[in-house]
């Protein structure tokens, strides 16, 4: 299973971007990149997923690197809102399962 | 449209004892997958259904099972409980089994306490 690397913990100031970095090495060619978060004491969110390409939503984009092995997952303006645990998950093809990393706690200051 | 239900919301039981949890997945979507989240574990996968078959499971004892139905809702039992078995359980429901290409929504989970 294609396994996710992220940071444990990341800081950012209210109304500023967000870069939140994502390594999949092991990713194979028809693997997606999914990004969820979760808030306190709620369950997971969706945020984006994407495949080769660049990806906008009305929450977030999602930068993939060339070769596939790093994504970014970028909040254009952080609200306190924001803060929560984010999820980086490559979907194994064909075996119909999601592995969740650690995730990436982020910190937001007013 | 309405989103991942799940019931109970919080559940306490007793060591050795049974549970089902119950999930009513967004209508229209026919994956239905179960994880459970611990302080300790974090998000484990359990189990995935589509069309009322099972497609995978994740690294979990014989004690954990699940169905679905063919209205898709889905239910997941575990029996014998042990007091690892405290966590949140999370449901979530996807348009079609495609190695994702769809997102998963998931439920507000049940949070089961085994004494």
């Amino acid at each position: 299973d294609a396994k996710t690397t992220q940071p444990n913990s990341m800081e950012s100031n209210e109304e500023e971007p967000v870069h939140l970095p994502c390594n999949h090495s092991t990713i194979s060619g028809t693997d997606y990149i999914h990004w969820y978060r979760q808030l306190p004491s709620q369950g997971p969110e969706y945020v984006i997923h994407g495949l080769t390409s660049n990806v906008n939503n009305r929450m977030a984009s999602l930068a993939i690197a060339e070769d596939r092995k790093s994504s970014t997952l970028i909040l254009h303006r952080a609200t306190l809102r924001d803060a929560a645990v984010y999820y980086c998950i490559s979907y194994n093809t064909g075996g119909f399962k999601t592995i969740f990393g650690a995730g990436t706690r982020l910190f937001v200051k007013a | 449209k309405a989103g991942v239900t799940q019931t109970p919301r919080y559940l306490i039981k007793t060591r050795g004892q049974q549970v089902t949890l119950s999930c009513s997945p967004i209508s229209g979507h026919r994956s239905v997958s179960w994880y459970q989240q611990t302080p300790g574990q974090g998000l484990q996968f359990l189990f995935e259904y589509f069309s009322e078959t099972q497609r995978n499971k994740g690294n979990f004892p014989g004690r954990f099972s699940g169905r679905q139905f063919s209205n898709s809702r889905s239910e997941m039992n575990v029996s014998t409980l042990e007091l690892g078995d405290s966590a949140l359980y999370l449901c979530a429901s996807s348009l079609s089994p495609g190695q994702g290409i769809y997102e998963q929504y998931f439920g507000p989970g049940t949070r089961l306490t085994v004494t």
